[in-house]
């Protein structure tokens, strides 16, 4: 069965980097699309990025554009966001979701979620 | 980028009771490209309805979608216990892809 496992809880202070890792079974991973999709304390769900596993090209919304990084390792079936220059406003879940095709898309399958936790 | 606004906020009703939720785009949806979610706590949203009316795999039939262009609703039928939860509107027809702020249905 498809499954996204997503790397355990992080805290960080202003100013850091974080690294979430989404590892993708049950499928042919360089076949669907991974998105990052975050949700902040009572805020709405927001759409960060995506990257098409086969070829790795990625999109950014241009909020995060410029300090969000997605990234693949395909031998490891796995997808990376790294978030720089981390705000209290960052302060997030952060979950991975599989596309139903290789182009944007909506999500059929999402991981369990990240909380990433910015505070000095 | 596309807004989407849902309505209500919150609706309180009784199981077997009919929900009607709303969810209006700022701008004409593309494709009708416009999906719904349910997140119940401390869990990933849940795929429900693509395309604006089409259900995913193994969702009852409770749950319809229907709507185009601005204006999408999503109706549950007869509510059962376990679909009091948030649900979310999602187009994906325009970047960056957006959601609504939700719609809660709680138990009455």
């Amino acid at each position: 069965q498809v499954q996204l496992v997503q790397s355990g809880a992080e805290v960080k202070e202003p100013g850091a980097s974080v690294k979430v890792s989404c590892k993708a079974s049950g499928y042919t991973f360089s076949s669907y699309a991974i998105h990052w999709v975050r949700q902040a304390p009572g805020q709405r769900l927001e759409w960060m990025g995506w990257i098409n596993p086969g070829k790795g090209n990625t999109q950014y919304s241009q909020k995060f554009q410029g300090r969000v990084t997605i990234t693949r390792d395909t031998s490891a079936s796995t997808a990376y966001m790294e978030l720089s220059c981390l705000k209290s406003e960052d302060t997030a879940i952060y979950y991975c979701a599989r596309d139903i095709a290789v182009a944007p898309d909506y999500f059929d399958y999402w991981g369990q979620g990240t909380l990433v936790t910015v505070s000095s | 980028e596309i807004v989407l606004t849902q309505s209500p906020g919150t609706l309180s009703l009784s199981p077997g009771e009919r929900a009607t939720l709303s969810c209006r785009a700022s701008q004409s949806v593309s494709s009708n490209f416009l999906a719904w979610y349910q997140q119940k706590p401390g869990q990933p949203p849940r795929l429900l309805i693509y395309g604006a009316s089409s259900r995913a795999t193994g969702i009852p039939d409770r749950f319809s979608g229907s709507g185009s262009g601005t204006d999408f609703t999503l109706t549950i039928s007869r509510l059962e216990p376990e679909d009091f939860a948030v649900y979310y509107c999602q187009q994906y027809g325009s970047s960056p892809q957006t959601f609504g702020q939700g719609t809660k249905v709680e138990i009455k």
